[in-house]
């Protein structure tokens, strides 16, 4: 089955700063990647998501690359703000037996100090 | 409209007593999931619900798991006599399954605590 490996675990930037999160992966069938974020106490909410046919998604201050040879993608977040602060989870799954159930990543504590 | 609602949002309990766990999906979406996060864990998915299909339960730690979805609609997790280790947070999620991937909507989870 897949797995799915996510660095660092905590992250602690300053405002303003950028932050970045590596995933890697382990199966080469896997073909979605999505990001989602959790604030205290709520559920995983999506933010971005990525496909195998693509390398670079952007969506504002949020951008996920794709190596889809090296089996890492990574969530890249600009101009930090005190609301980014949140757990953050990457997540890799591809068609199996017809049902689409991603794998997740053990997930990154993201600090912005104001 | 509404979204992934869960109950109870906390629930403690005596190891060795049974306890079950409700999830109402976003109406409309036909596959379900169940998922545990442990403290500093990432998400361990537990079982998959999808329309009328048998239900995939390769995730289910224990036969002392076990999960139900009557009428495509209502989900409910139950554990018999807890333990400890089943302390967690039980997440459920919903998605509009209409071939691929689709985003999965999460409820804010069930807090269970074994004492």
């Amino acid at each position: 089955g897949e797995n799915v490996e996510q660095h660092p675990s905590t992250l602690s930037v300053q405002e303003g700063d950028s932050a970045v999160i590596k995933c890697t992966y382990s199966d080469s069938a896997s073909n979605y990647f999505p990001w989602y974020k959790q604030e205290l106490g709520k559920g995983p909410q999506l933010i971005i998501d990525i496909r195998s046919n693509v390398g670079e998604k952007k969506d504002q201050r949020i951008a996920v690359t794709l190596n889809k040879t090296a089996k890492h993608f990574s969530l890249h977040i600009t101009e930090t703000q005190p609301e980014d602060s949140a757990v953050y989870f990457c997540a890799a799954g591809g068609p199996s037996g017809g049902s689409y159930i991603p794998t997740f990543g053990r997930g990154t504590s993201l600090i912005v100090h104001p | 409209g509404a979204g992934v609602s869960q109950s109870p949002s906390n629930k403690v309990t005596e190891k060795g007593k049974d306890v079950e766990l409700r999830c109402d999906p976003i109406s409309g979406h036909t596959a379900l999931y169940w998922y545990r996060q442990s403290l500093g864990q990432g998400l361990e998915f537990l079982i998959y619900f999808q329309g009328n299909s048998a239900p995939d339960k390769s995730g289910l730690p224990s036969d002392r798991f076990s999960a139900e979805r009557t009428g495509g609609s209502v989900s409910t997790l139950t554990i018999q006599r807890t333990q400890q280790e089943d302390s967690a947070v039980y997440l459920c999620a919903s998605s509009l399954r209409t071939g691929g991937y689709n985003e999965q909507f999460f409820g804010p989870g069930t807090r269970l605590t074994v004492l």
